[in-house]
């Protein structure tokens, strides 16, 4: 079962800031959390990912709430290439008796960047 | 070079057909995935190698058949599939176990 909640589907004007909020409100003190992305027939692609403190990579930033019960990925000057589906997921811990991990997917949000 | 790459793009195979697919990559990474994904949904995992042993198994039916021949390659075998398995299959790695993923492009499955 899904940890994540997120919007079904956004829009942004092409230049602007890009805000993906996802609701992770179970997740447990060492679970991650990653954000992916699918443009369209292509494979999913790797954003960022974090724990507690706010996160900065040259595609985005990540920022979770102090209670970790929720996070916003931002996109600081949106692009028409960046119209996909955003994916936010948590990586669970100890899966099995391997203390395998697991990337658990939300549902994505279908983010439209408009001109 | 920091790509998956996986064959073939598309596929289609009748229900008594066997065939296979594979992915490829040189990045070093000891970790790698299968993962299916049916129109407007996520990707669902399949398999897990961690340095070419399988560690993961989602109770996928065993028409599917993994394979690890070395660090480099993974195949997947199929063998009587049912028309509701046609989906992108999708091939990931990872340098560990856990870390961040990358994707191949996906073979597009169509089972007649």
């Amino acid at each position: 079962d899904a940890k994540t909640t997120q919007p079904t589907s956004m829009d942004c004007a092409e230049g602007r800031a890009a805000n993906l909020p996802c609701n992770h409100s179970t997740i447990s003190g060492n679970e991650y959390v990653y954000w992916y992305r699918q443009i369209h027939s292509q494979g999913p692609q790797y954003i960022i990912h974090g724990l507690k403190n706010n996160e900065t990579n040259e595609m985005a930033s990540l920022i979770i709430t102090e209670d970790r019960k929720s996070s916003t990925l931002i996109l600081p000057h949106a692009t028409l290439r960046d119209t996909a589906v955003y994916y936010c997921i948590v990586r669970v811990e100890g899966v099995d008796a391997g203390n395998n991990r697991k990337l658990i997917w939300g549902l994505g949000t279908s983010l439209a960047v408009n001109p | 070079d920091t790509e998956v790459t996986q064959t073939p793009k598309h596929l289609v195979m009748g229900m008594t057909n066997k065939k296979s697919l594979k992915c490829e990559q040189h990045m070093g990474h000891r970790a790698m995935y299968w993962y299916k994904q049916k129109a407007k949904k996520p990707p669902e995992l399949m398999f897990v190698y961690s340095y070419e042993k399988l560690s993961i198994n989602e109770s996928v039916p065993s028409r599917f058949s993994p394979e690890c021949p070395n660090s480099s390659l993974l195949n997947l075998h199929l063998h009587a599939l049912q028309p509701e398995d046609s989906a992108l299959y999708l091939c990931a790695s990872s340098p560990h176990r856990g870390l961040e993923q990358y994707f191949g492009p996906g073979t597009r499955l169509t089972v007649t």
